[in-house]
């Protein structure tokens, strides 16, 4: 079945500095990806998409390319704020797959002064 | 816009009371979702609305009763829940038109005593 694997938090960062967060995943077929970002006690926002192999999502200074070769849509960030700390979520759907997405288990990001 | 509205945004009930969730988006859009999602884990789906048909039940206990008046609304009926039933229940749309970009709502805090 489809599932998505995310790097396991808290990732814990200084201001300015660069952000990785990884996540793979596996499935039949050749799904969109998202990540979705949760800030504290609030629902989740799209932070950006890709719908085929070579795209890359971008927003807020965030970006994931989707690379079908390592099954992979890491995201990256070149210099956080603390703002930044939430949770984010990798996730990934079928077009007409039931309108169902597959989420990875979220990593936590806290970034300090 | 890209807003989903829910109302209420906390909710305290007891095991015998009937409350009801309500979810709202002005974006036209033709698929609305249902999630539940505990503390520190990935939202889960319960129900998706497809042109204000049920299409997915994930085999959620009765307790729990979804309607969808009109493409831009959706509520969500509880009756009788157990204390483990205390999550964020999270509201989503999407066009429904195959791109199927989800895009979340505030979600609901509920508690059950």
């Amino acid at each position: 079945g489809n599932s998505v694997t995310q790097m396991e938090g808290p990732v814990t960062l200084s201001e300015e500095a660069f952000l990785t967060i990884n996540c793979t995943y596996t499935a039949t077929g050749y799904p969109s990806l998202f990540w979705y970002v949760q800030y504290p006690g609030e629902g989740l926002q799209l932070l950006l998409k890709a719908t085929k192999a070579d795209d890359k999502g971008s927003n807020k200074g965030f970006e994931a390319t989707y690379r079908k070769e390592t099954t992979s849509f890491h995201l990256e960030k070149g210099s956080v704020q603390v703002s930044d700390s939430a949770v984010y979520f990798c996730a990934l759907k079928f077009t007409g797959g039931g309108n169902k997405l597959t989420f990875g288990t979220g990593t936590q990001l806290k970034v300090e002064l | 816009d890209t807003e989903v509205t829910q109302t209420p945004k906390h909710l305290v009930m007891g095991m015998t009371n009937k409350k009801s969730l309500k979810c709202e988006q002005h974006m036209g859009h033709r698929a609305m979702y249902w999630y539940k999602q505990k503390a520190k884990k990935p939202p889960e789906l319960m129900f998706v609305y497809s042109y204000e048909k049920l299409s997915i039940n994930e085999s959620v206990p009765s307790r729990f009763s979804p309607e969808c008046p009109n493409s831009s609304l959706l509520n969500l009926h509880l009756h009788a829940l157990q204390p483990e039933d205390s999550a964020l229940y999270l509201c989503a749309s999407s066009p429904g038109d195959g791109t199927d970009t989800q895009y979340f709502g505030p979600g609901t805090r509920l508690t059950v005593l």
